[in-house]
């Protein structure tokens, strides 16, 4: 059962507008949640992160949010350029094995130049 | 360089032989994991080490698969008698502690024949 689900496995968007990723959990105690970046032969590179305590995180063109209503959180990449293309992964720890992080199965995305 | 260092690269080998796969993590990293990224899927969780404390073997797939960190710095992930779903990419991650995020090397991409 996949406890971190990221439903659209890619997706294209035009150079200068708006990415949105989003991903879904089903574990309630999941209470950190990180996004990475991954190009091909290389390691995931960290992005950004966010805890449960806060519903927002931004880092320059990059932000994510989270609805624990909802258990989604999607990263938003503003304003998107090629260099962004690449597999994102967003992955979330629990509070009792909060070194074990999981991993949902990743979305591409292209942006056109 | 300063980041978590794997090797080899790449391995092929034959079924049922055994192999043994290296991680250098980040200097002054306390914590070191390994994951397994299967074709288009997600990341894994394998094992992870912290400090001089028992390690988490719960991801471990089966007996055949064993690691040890020696001196709290290098890792070696052993696999005996390989099978053909063994045949994955590598990961190895450190971390400065639970809940920094963690920092991954390139893989070594293990392809069983």
């Amino acid at each position: 059962d996949q406890q971190v689900k990221q439903n659209s496995p890619s997706l294209s968007v035009q150079e200068g507008r708006i990415s949105i990723l989003n991903c879904d959990y089903t574990n309630s105690m999941f209470d950190y949640f990180l996004w990475y970046k991954k190009y091909p032969a290389e390691g995931p590179t960290f992005l950004i992160s966010i805890s449960s305590i806060k519903d927002k995180n931004e880092d320059g063109r990059f932000t994510v949010f989270l609805n624990k209503s909802a258990k989604h959180l999607s990263l938003h990449i503003v304003p998107s350029q090629p260099g962004d293309s690449a597999v994102y992964f967003c992955a979330a720890s629990a509070r009792d094995s909060s070194y074990k992080l999981i991993f949902g199965s990743g979305t591409r995305l292209l942006v056109r130049p | 360089g300063a980041g978590v260092s794997q090797s080899p690269s790449n391995k092929v080998t034959e079924k049922g032989k055994d192999v043994e796969l290296r991680c250098d993590p980040i200097s002054g990293h306390t914590a070191l994991y390994w994951y397994r990224q299967s074709l288009g899927q997600g990341l894994e969780f394998l094992i992870y080490f912290q400090g001089n404390s028992a390690p988490d073997k719960s991801g471990l797939p089966s007996d055949r698969f064993s690691a040890e960190r020696t001196g709290g710095s290098v890792s070696t992930l052993t696999i005996q008698r390989t099978q053909q779903e063994d045949s994955a990419v590598y990961l190895c991650a450190s971390s400065l502690g639970l809940r920094a995020p963690q920092h991954f090397g390139d893989g070594t991409r293990l392809s069983i024949l």
